[in-house]
């Protein structure tokens, strides 16, 4: 398997769940993203990880927490969010964090809270 | 701050029209400038990208060049297919030391028909 994978898909959660989303990347890149994406709104970056260290936080809210066991790997778990949260989770990766290179992304997972 | 502006769409086209879809942004600095493309169901695709001054990045009939003077980045293609349908996103780069990550615009859907 090839390029960057996002599992679920989609997924309906209550306010009171806590699941995780999953993003894999197959391109032995140094540098993996979090984004969020909502109808109307830019992409918003949440999270940027440079060999398995958090190196930004986007003044994201707690209920959002990431986390990156290696560099191929990439976690968002979710607790305790909010209606105003569904949204498309995009994960990226790049070979190094900074500069020109190319951001490559997955399909995203369409996140729906109730 | 450093932000990207896109026209609003959506753009309707008939098949083998022009195409023009105007970015300009504001920047700190000197930014690489992206075009990511997505399509239905799928996460962004880099599609040409430019990194300094007059340079102009091309890929699948798609052209755009970076102009300082104007700080713009507009897109254009000569004839478009309906399969470009899709929103277009511009954004920007530009490299710290504790990483990156890209600055996008809203997003201009495209919508062609034949």
């Amino acid at each position: 398997e090839t390029g960057v994978t996002q599992t679920p898909r989609h997924l309906v959660m209550g306010m009171t769940n806590k699941k995780s989303l999953k993003c894999e990347q197959h391109l032995g890149h140094n540098a993996m993203y979090w984004y969020k994406q909502s109808a109307k709104k830019p992409l918003e970056l949440m999270f940027v990880y440079n060999f398995k260290e958090q190196t930004e936080n986007n003044s994201v809210p707690s209920r959002f927490s990431p986390e990156c066991p290696n560099s191929s790997h990439l976690f968002l778990h979710l607790h305790t969010l909010q209606p105003e949260d569904s949204a498309l989770y995009l994960c990226a990766s790049s070979q190094e964090p900074g500069g020109v290179d190319t951001q490559y992304f997955g399909p995203g997972t369409r996140l729906t809270v109730l | 701050g450093n932000s990207v502006t896109q026209m609003e769409g959506p753009v309707t086209l008939s098949e083998e029209a022009f195409l023009t879809i105007n970015c300009t942004y504001t920047a700190t600095g000197y930014p690489s400038l992206f075009w990511y493309v997505q399509y239905p169901g799928e996460g962004l695709q880099l599609l040409l990208k430019a990194t300094k001054a007059d340079d102009k990045g091309s890929n699948k009939g798609f052209e755009a060049t970076y102009r300082k003077e104007t700080t713009s980045f507009h897109l254009e293609k000569g004839s478009v297919q309906v399969s470009d349908s899709a929103v277009y996103f511009c954004a920007l780069s530009l490299a710290n030391q504790a990483g990156t990550a890209l600055i996008f615009g809203k997003g201009t859907t495209l919508s062609v028909s034949s």
